[in-house]
């Protein structure tokens, strides 16, 4: 069975300087995707960014970057120049194909000014 | 491009009530799932579809959860009879590769 875990309840990040959040995730598969979603208070779901375990170089997206670490089992999404609209619940999930994604218990970030 | 649709947005129930939740993906998308997520949580898949087939239904409280998707497209939820407990937002989602596009959710409220 898949585990997510976020280690994480809450962060808080100054406006403009960069934080990490961690994501650990447990599988037996070898053909996998990582997600990071985000989760305003509207609560609608926004994909942030996504990683293909077969590949080896890190995903980015703009500001967001992850570090995978395939070997570890480990997913952090590192968010650069942080900014008032970046707070939001943050979710790690993992899925093999289109099935089956599990997600972890999410992480809140709060953005000061 | 039309995201996931879902309605309604709120719902308050008496326990023991039956209540159901709408949901249209986004055209083309075979795949549709729902999700459970209470206050406080990830969201814990419930059911998922393959056009009109169910491909993994292992956590649906089958008992009082129910969910169709006639015509391989929209797709209902129902639960009766409703108990506290299934107090949570219902999310709607949809894919065709591997990722997955949310609707705006139902917030449940069971009294």
């Amino acid at each position: 069975a898949q585990t997510v875990t976020q280690s994480q309840p809450e962060m808080s990040v100054q406006e403009a300087e960069t934080v990490t959040l961690s994501c650990t995730y447990d599988t037996s598969e070898s053909d996998y995707y990582l997600f990071w979603y985000k989760q305003p208070p509207s609560r609608q779901m926004i994909l942030v960014i996504r990683q293909e375990a077969y590949k080896q170089q890190n995903a980015t997206e703009n500001r967001f970057s992850v570090n995978f670490q395939k070997a570890a089992k480990s997913f952090s999404l590192k968010i650069s120049d942080s900014q008032l609209g970046d707070a939001a619940m943050y979710f790690c999930a993992e899925a093999y194909n289109n099935n089956d994604m599990r997600f972890g218990a999410g992480t809140r970030l709060t953005v000061k000014p | 491009e039309a995201g996931v649709a879902q309605s309604p947005r709120y719902k308050i129930i008496e326990k023991r009530q039956s209540v159901a939740f709408w949901c249209n993906p986004i055209s083309g998308h075979a795949t549709l799932y729902w999700y459970q997520q209470i206050l406080g949580q990830g969201p814990k898949l419930l059911i998922q579809f393959q056009n009109n087939g169910v491909v993994d239904d292992s956590q649906l409280p089958k008992d009082r959860f129910s969910a169709e998707r006639l015509k391989g497209v929209d797709s209902t939820l129902k639960i009766q009879p409703a108990k506290l407990e299934d107090s949570a937002v219902y999310l709607c989602a949809s894919s065709k590769l591997a990722e997955q596009f949310f609707g705006p959710g139902t917030r449940l409220t069971v009294l």
